[in-house]
């Protein structure tokens, strides 16, 4: 079974300018994570998808950062403009769980590691 | 406000012995949890989890043992072995398919 797959895995950019993630999840897994992790910090999220809709998204900064999931399956997070702040690593995660229960863990992704300069 | 968080930066164990990571939280409505593995450069591995209804939970050399009242968990690794040296996150949910919210992670070393 593949697992979550992202792109790029580094990029480094300048302040202001803007960049954009790519995830694509496992297989049938309905519900797509975005996590931010700064550096020796734990994943924080950023937002959570079921399917196509959007479940929780109460963490992302909406002035400048935005996610889709077209179709329901790939994802994109887009940062305009970055702050040197957003340095960090982006986890996109996937889940089997409509509902929650033991065993539905999440699966995460290698990560983008993103320098803002 | 960080409603997940493990005390130890870092842990230094011989191989061979047992290693044993912390975990504390502050929510009483986490009722799911889970410890994830990370090696440089990769995701997080998903290593064993438990819900709110048991107290222990073992997979092979891992076990996680949760104490409610205390709003504990811990991970027994036993034994310990060279390739277990990683960054270990404890991660806890409320139900229904909530997100995950991490510590900051302990690293661990197990040296021969």
């Amino acid at each position: 079974e593949a697992g979550v797959a992202q792109s790029p895995r580094y990029k480094i950019i300048e302040k202001r300018q803007s960049v954009a993630f790519w995830c694509n999840p496992i297989s049938g897994h309905a519900t797509l994570y975005w996590y931010q992790q700064i550096l020796g910090q734990g994943p924080k999220l950023l937002i959570q998808f079921q399917n196509n809709g959007v479940v929780d998204d109460s963490q992302l900064p909406k002035d400048r950062f935005s996610a889709e999931r077209l179709k329901g399956v790939d994802s994109t997070l887009k940062i305009q403009p970055a702050k040197l702040e957003d340095s960090a690593v982006y986890l996109c995660a996937s889940s089997s769980a409509s509902s929650w229960g033991l065993g539905n863990e999440q699966f995460f992704g290698p990560g983008t590691r993103l320098t803002v300069l | 406000d960080q409603q997940v968080k493990q005390n130890s930066p870092s842990l230094s164990v011989q191989e061979g012995r047992i290693s044993i990571l912390n975990c504390d939280y502050t929510n009483s409505m986490f009722d799911y949890f889970l410890w994830y593995k990370k090696y440089p450069a990769e995701g997080p591995t998903f290593l064993i989890s438990i819900s709110s209804i048991k107290d222990k939970n073992e997979d092979g050399r891992f076990t996680v043992f949760l104490n409610k009242s205390a709003k504990h968990l811990s991970l027994h690794i036993v034994p310990s072995q060279p390739g277990d040296s990683a960054v270990y996150f404890c991660a806890a949910s409320e139900n229904s398919g909530y997100a995950l919210n991490f510590g900051k992670g302990t690293s661990l070393l197990v040296t021969p």
